[in-house]
């Protein structure tokens, strides 16, 4: 089955720095990849996806980039912000069944 | 529209007993996927239901088992229950199971 590996565990910026979060995923039939943000004691909510038939993606200061080949995905955000701050995580269908990185911690720093 | 509805929002249960979440997803989705989210341990996948039917199921012991109703609401039940079992239980809906997931806000079970 799917195995989604993500990188760091944690990342601290300074705020207005940028912060890149990377995913890489083991089946090459996935073809869907979103990322969430859950806040401390809320829901994980989708943030931004990206299909395979896409390369890149932009949503204002967020981005999601697919490398196929490489079968990595990463997650960039510019001009971080304290509300910035979360566990992000990434994940990939594998069948019917989404398969989520085990988390990054980002803390932006004032 | 409304989002998806999880209840009830907390449980405290002792160890042995049995429980039951119930999970409404958003109208028109079919497909409801249960997660266990333990501190530190991420979001780990329990099974998922599409039309009333178990399409995929995770790593958990037979003590976890769920149902999907025709209006496409979901139920888990945790038999016998356990210490480790403490966790926030989140449920998931979609269209169809490879499209757009949204959470609920999740079932914040503790057992003592």
């Amino acid at each position: 089955g799917e195995n989604v590996e993500q990188h760091p565990s944690t990342l601290s910026v300074q705020e207005g720095d940028s912060a890149v979060i990377k995913c890489t995923y083991s089946d090459s039939a996935s073809n869907y990849f979103p990322w969430y943000k859950q806040e401390l004691g809320k829901r994980p909510q989708l943030i931004i996806d990206i299909r395979s038939n896409v390369g890149e993606k932009k949503d204002q200061r967020i981005a999601v980039t697919l490398n196929k080949t490489a079968k990595h995905f990463s997650l960039h955000i510019t001009e971080t912000q304290p509300e910035d701050s979360a566990v992000y995580f990434c994940a990939a269908i594998d069948g019917q069944n989404f398969v989520f990185g085990p988390g990054t911690r980002l803390s932006v720093l004032p | 529209k409304a989002g998806v509805t999880q209840t009830p929002r907390y449980l405290i249960k002792t160890r042995g007993q049995q429980v039951t979440l119930s999970c409404s997803p958003i109208s028109g989705h079919r497909s409801v996927s249960w997660y266990q989210q333990t501190p530190g341990q991420g979001l780990q996948f329990l099974f998922e239901y599409f039309s009333e039917t178990q399409r995929n199921k995770g790593n958990f012991p037979g003590r976890f088992s769920g149902r999907q109703f025709s209006n496409s609401r979901s139920e888990m039940n945790v038999s016998t229950l356990e210490l480790g079992d403490s966790a926030l239980y989140l449920c998931a809906s979609s269209m169809d199971g490879n499209t757009e997931a949204f959470f609920g806000q999740g079932t914040r079970l503790t057992v003592v």
